[in-house]
């Protein structure tokens, strides 16, 4: 079993709509959960950081965190074109080298 | 956020030559930089873990003497892949943690390899 298991997609939804991606993991260790746009043949552009269970907003963007379901969510209100990337989460263990465990990622593509 | 830079951002080579790719924090200085490899529809791979003035430490299945890495200064770390082969051809991303609260990790451009 993967660590961190991600829908690679493709997700294909039309302008405006709300957009869920979401992925769940095993290690009960993971402590802070990350959100990571990536463009084709770019790197990886960190776009939410959350470290306790619950939701953080950003404009719109939504970060939920269930530890006790082990689940992460990333929710893009108003969908744009401009918002067709892949998603990936990724998640770390506090302490030591911090290394970072990411999904495989979820290609998004959003429909003018 | 901070600013990672990458050169190059793409190389072709010949099998049995080596490259080497740079990474570099612009903006702040990197105790720890990453350093992962992605391959198509994968998710990133951390290869190694780069700590400015020590030996770098690698993860398991990763060849320490085909991937040399050096963290010679607080901004730059450089990735060598030695006798490249077509098999290393790849998308090789670093990052650089900046020191803080969250110790967040700000990824470069990426370089893309292609060995022939």
């Amino acid at each position: 079993q993967k660590e961190v298991e991600q829908d690679p997609g493709p997700l294909s939804v039309p302008e405006g709509a709300i957009v869920s991606l979401n992925c769940t993991y095993s290690n009960s260790a993971f402590q802070y959960f990350m959100w990571y746009r990536q463009y084709s043949r770019k790197g990886p552009e960190l776009l939410m950081y959350t470290y306790s269970s619950g939701n953080k907003e950003d404009g719109r963007f939504t970060a939920q965190v269930d530890k006790s379901s082990k689940y992460i969510s990333l929710f893009i209100r108003d969908s744009q074109p401009s918002d067709s990337a892949t998603y990936l989460c990724a998640m770390k263990i506090p302490g030591g080298y911090q290394k970072v465990t990411f999904g495989i990622g979820t290609k998004l593509q959003v429909i003018p | 956020g901070a600013v990672v830079s990458q050169h190059p951002s793409w190389v072709i080579c010949k099998s049995g030559t080596s490259v080497k790719i740079e990474c570099r924090s612009l903006d702040f200085q990197a105790t720890t930089m990453f350093w992962y490899r992605q391959f198509p529809k994968q998710s990133l791979m951390l290869m190694a873990t780069s700590n400015e003035g020590s030996k770098a430490t690698y993860e398991q299945g990763v060849e320490k003497d085909k991937f040399l890495i050096n963290h010679a200064s607080l901004t730059l770390s450089t990735l060598t892949v030695t006798s490249a082969h077509p098999e290393d051809s790849s998308f090789y991303i670093c990052s650089a943690r900046e020191e803080g609260v969250y110790n967040e990790q700000f990824f470069g451009p990426g370089t893309r390899l292609t060995v022939l």
